[in-house]
């Protein structure tokens, strides 16, 4: 009964390859998030999508492309992976875009 | 520039002690702000939200916020060892839905 799920939970990657990071949330929520966590734990926000939307895209460099096929996905594609790309991407729901969030496990990303 | 600022700590308390974390941020017209604990190697989860002036308890628990001096905190009563973890605050900011957090504060419970 995992409410908001991320996969894969690891990703290790060579630096230049393209990856894709997946989110499905079970709670009935309508708005869904992409968080990064660098090695200093600070937490930002990269994107937020409102019932398949796009409503935030912070300053973000356009080698990530979130889609969002359904209001119960977000998935992350990231093109060209650089050695700073290594973070934990964290997806997160709210059941509309003013309430509370709740985070998926994450998602480690290693760029060797 | 948005931005909400945290003490990294590490705080360090005895078991049993009231643990106290502060948190200011520079968005006056903040509406909503948040307490989230994150274990080391896991996600964030969410201990508490507060939206009106004053306090607001939960279990062992009590957040505070004062907008006058854009100030929100987080107390602990009778903490535990299992309370270790970061603690990161988070600020809805005025406009649109984005939440800004803090770069969180580390507290430590020794047994």
């Amino acid at each position: 009964d995992t409410a908001v799920s991320q996969t894969p939970k690891y990703l290790v990657t060579q630096m230049g390859n393209d990856k894709s990071i997946k989110c499905e949330q079970n709670l009935g929520h309508d708005t869904m998030y992409w968080y990064k966590q660098d090695s200093k734990k600070f937490l930002k926000i990269m994107f937020s999508y409102n019932n398949k939307e796009l409503i935030i895209n912070e300053t973000v460099p356009n080698r990530f492309s979130p889609k969002s096929p359904d209001k119960a996905h977000l998935n992350l594609h990231i093109n060209s992976l650089e050695l700073g790309d290594s973070a934990v991407y964290f997806c997160a729901s709210s059941p509309m875009i003013q309430e509370t969030q709740y985070f998926g496990p994450g998602t480690r990303l290693l760029v060797l | 520039q948005k931005e909400v600022e945290q003490n990294s700590g590490p705080l360090s308390v005895p078991e049993g002690a009231i643990a106290s974390l502060n948190c200011t941020y520079s968005d006056r017209g903040s509406q909503s702000f948040f307490w989230y604990r994150q274990y080391s190697g896991k996600s964030p989860e969410l201990i508490m939200f507060i939206y009106s002036n004053g306090d607001k308890e939960d279990g062992r628990f009590t957040a505070q916020l004062n907008k006058a001096s854009q100030y929100v905190s987080l107390l602990i009563r009778d903490s535990q060892p299992s309370d270790s973890a970061t603690y990161l605050c988070a600020v809805r900011n005025s406009g649109y839905s984005t939440l800004t957090f803090g770069k969180g504060t580390m507290l430590l419970v020794s047994p």
